[in-house]
C-alpha cells in the first residue's frame, strides 16, 4: 500500500510569509493527490485536486504541485485565517489514502 | 446549499453495534460516489469505506472489512453506515462524504462514535 508522509509535522510562519508543506508518497503515484484544510473542531475543506487544480471559491494564494513521489502545497501571503492543519490524499483505483497531517500556525 | 449531515452517532460498547445515517441536500445524491471518513481526535483522516452512485458496488479498509456495512438509499438521498463488532480502536468522529475528482469534496459536520464500557 501507499503510504503518504508530510512535512514539516508543524510549522509557524508571519502573516504575509510563504510556506510550503510537502507530502512524499512511498512509491510513484499517479496526479490524484488532494489538499485539505481543517480549522480546529472542524470538518476538512476540499482545497486543490488533482496535484495541482483548485477548487472553485479557494483563494488564489494556495497553489499545489508536483509528481512521482513529491508533491507540494504552497501558501502565499499568510494569512490569520490558514491557521489549521492541512492534509494530504491519495485515490487509485479502490484506495484513498491520507498524510498525517501538517499544523500550520500564525504568529 | 450543497449539504451533508450525519447521525447516529454515540456511545457504545465493545463488541455493540451502531448505524450511522447521512442525509444529503442540494445535490443529485444518485450521481456520486459516497464515502466515510473517519477521524480519531487530534490525529489523521482516515478512509473507512466507499458505495458507487447506484449502490451496486462497495470497497472497505481492511480494519473495518466484515464488520462494517455501507448502503445507500437514493430516493431518500441517504446514505448509512451499519458498524457491528465495535472496538475501542473504532472510537473517532466519522465524517459523511461526497466524492469528485479523486477527493473528497463536500464533508457533513462529523458525528462522534466512542466505544467504552
Amino acid at each position: 500500500d501507499i503510504r503518504l508522509t508530510q512535512s514539516p509535522s508543524s510549522l509557524s510562519a508571519s502573516v504575509g510569509d510563504r510556506v510550503t508543506i510537502t507530502c512524499r508518497a512511498s512509491q510513484s503515484i499517479n496526479t490524484w493527490l488532494a489538499w485539505y484544510q481543517q480549522r480546529p473542531g472542524k470538518a476538512p475543506k476540499f482545497l486543490v485536486y488533482n496535484t495541482s487544480y483548485l477548487e472553485n471559491g479557494v483563494p488564489s494564494r494556495f497553489s499545489g504541485s508536483g509528481s512521482g513521489t513529491e508533491f507540494t502545497l504552497t501558501i502565499n501571503s499568510l494569512q490569520p485565517d490558514d491557521s489549521a492543519t492541512y492534509h494530504c490524499q491519495h485515490w487509485i483505483g479502490f484506495l484513498w489514502t491520507f498524510g498525517q497531517g501538517t499544523k500550520l500556525e500564525i504568529k | 446549499e450543497v449539504q451533508l449531515l450525519e447521525s447516529g452517532g454515540g456511545l457504545v460498547q465493545p463488541g455493540g453495534s451502531l448505524r450511522l445515517s447521512c442525509t444529503a441536500s442540494g445535490f443529485r445524491f444518485s450521481a456520486y460516489w459516497m464515502h466515510w471518513v473517519r477521524q480519531v481526535p487530534g490525529k489523521g483522516l482516515v478512509w473507512v469505506s466507499r458505495i458507487y452512485s447506484d449502490g451496486s458496488a462497495t470497497n472497505y479498509a481492511d480494519f473495518v472489512e466484515g464488520r462494517f456495512i455501507i448502503s445507500r438509499d437514493n430516493a431518500k438521498n441517504r446514505l448509512y453506515m451499519q458498524m457491528d463488532s465495535l472496538r475501542a480502536d473504532d472510537t473517532a468522529v466519522y465524517y459523511c462524504v461526497r466524492g469528485d475528482r479523486g477527493g473528497f469534496d463536500v464533508w457533513g459536520q462529523g458525528t462522534m462514535v466512542t466505544v467504552s464500557s
